[in-house]
């Protein structure tokens, strides 16, 4: 199973409002990503878990909060967002590979700010 | 850091023709080159790959090759089919002190099949 599975599809949220958005995978990856994709443009890489732990963080601004409860599981928590933070929210995993690794998208949430 | 530049923006083709799409890269230890499908409102799909050990790779009608030496890559597909309209992109990555790796994709390229 190649399966990364992702909720909600959609999610219109207003500038005051909290949101979760959740990724799930059971493929035994131990790394997991979020990624931020505007229209024409490529996925933008916004936080990497590796082994449960956040390892990398791309400057991302304080009101997205990722959070990994276990190696199956990612969310990430929406507080206060701005209408230019409107994109697809893509999640994504990969096992830990010495010489490179395959990376495996969800089908991604389409957040609307208002 | 790693910048990948990808060429050209858009592709149209005839159907039954072939296509080539071009990536760069900047860093030479970057090792690993996959390239992703996507159709519109949908997932990036990886189609295939290529680790710096090998020159070309091939699987059914998409193949790619690397050239370490002049640090680029290629995706060719052969005889296209209308559900080969895409957006692809590139992307390239290296092992990180955090035991896993960061992709940077290319800017990507619309490939139109025309019927």
């Amino acid at each position: 199973d190649t399966e990364v599975t992702q909720t909600p599809k959609h999610l219109v949220m207003g500038m005051t409002n909290k949101k979760s958005l959740k990724c799930e995978q059971h493929m035994g990856h131990r790394a997991m990503y979020w990624y931020k994709q505007k229209a024409k443009k490529p996925p933008e890489l916004m936080f990497v878990y590796s082994y449960e732990k956040l390892s990398i963080n791309e400057s991302v601004p304080s009101r997205f909060s990722p959070e990994c409860p276990n190696s199956s599981l990612l969310n990430l928590h929406l507080h206060a967002l701005q209408p230019e933070d409107s994109a697809l929210y893509l999640c994504a995993s990969s096992q830990v590979l010495l010489s490179g690794y395959e990376q495996y998208f969800g089908p991604g949430t389409r957040l609307t700010v208002t | 850091g790693e910048n990948v530049e990808q060429h050209p923006s858009t592709l149209s083709v005839q159907e039954g023709d072939s296509a080539v799409i071009k990536c760069t890269y900047s860093d030479s230890a970057s090792n690993y080159f996959p390239w992703y499908k996507q159709e519109l409102g949908k997932r990036p799909q990886l189609i295939i790959d290529i680790r710096s050990n090998v020159g070309e790779k091939k699987d059914q009608r998409i193949a790619v090759t690397l050239n370490k030496t002049a640090k680029h890559f290629s995706l060719h597909i052969t005889e296209t089919q209308p559900e080969d309209s895409a957006v692809y992109f590139c992307a390239a990555s290296k092992r990180s002190n955090f035991g896993n790796e960061k992709l940077t994709f290319g800017t990507g390229t619309r490939l139109t099949i025309i019927p």
